[in-house]
């Protein structure tokens, strides 16, 4: 089965410059998490979706940051205006609700954001 | 609240020698999760091993181990005959249940170099 996929791998932009990062979550999970992980920080939860919808977005950092699950195959996580401090990697994760693996969170290869 | 500390920030061996890392967790939940993630120096994250708070049994996967003790709040990670392939940095994580349905509370990791 394919894991989490995660574009870009990488992206440059300028501040002031829209960002858009994509995640398709594993086939058969019902839960989406955005991760972000920095030096300073470590890895900090943003937000999560259960079936679709987000239910705890208490760690997006400010209204920049915007995040949608449109269906069960895809999610954004957008940041406008980008500024330098957002330069980070950012994960996304899936999980599943049956027994055996749940909240077992399998994560993408992560994209590096770089915010000039 | 929940929190994962890791006192070890680096660790370095050389190959073939025993390494135990170290993972000391805050819950007042007396139903909870505990993980162990890898970070290979490509950045992924990759789920080892998850443990439920009611098994206290420790595990054991080949060259890896786990010992879970709730008395101490502890769950440390031993690998065995390390190998240079198991440089990378190695994160403890917590989730409650019942909590933000699967939200992962990770520790800052411990960076592991193993020297041929």
């Amino acid at each position: 089965d394919a894991g989490v996929i995660q574009s870009p791998r990488h992206e440059v932009t300028e501040m002031g410059q829209e960002v858009t990062l994509r995640c398709k979550p594993i086939s058969g999970h019902n839960s989406l998490f955005w991760y972000r992980q920095t030096m300073m920080r470590g890895l900090e939860l943003l937000i999560y979706f259960n079936n679709n919808v987000p239910i705890d977005d208490s760690g997006m950092p400010e209204d920049r940051f915007s995040a949608k699950m449109p269906n069960a195959s895809f999610s954004t996580l957008k940041i406008q205006p980008s500024e330098p401090r957002d330069s980070a990697v950012y994960f996304c994760a899936s999980s599943s609700s049956s027994p055996d693996r749940v909240y077992i969170q399998y994560f993408g290869a992560g994209t590096r954001l770089s915010v000039l | 609240a929940q929190k994962v500390t890791q006192a070890q920030t680096e660790i370095s061996v050389v190959e073939k020698e025993d390494v135990t890392l170290d993972c000391v967790y805050e819950t007042r939940d007396t139903t909870y999760y505990l993980f162990w993630y890898k970070q290979p120096p490509s950045g992924e994250l990759v789920f080892l091993i998850r443990r439920n708070s009611f098994d206290e049994q420790n595990e054991i996967s080949g060259r890896y181990s786990w010992n879970f003790q709730k008395s101490t709040s502890s769950f440390n990670f031993t690998i065995t005959a390390s190998q240079v392939v198991d440089s990378a940095v190695y994160f403890c994580a917590l989730s409650v249940y019942g909590g933000s349905q699967g939200n992962l509370i990770f520790g800052k990791g411990t960076k592991l170099s193993v020297k041929p």
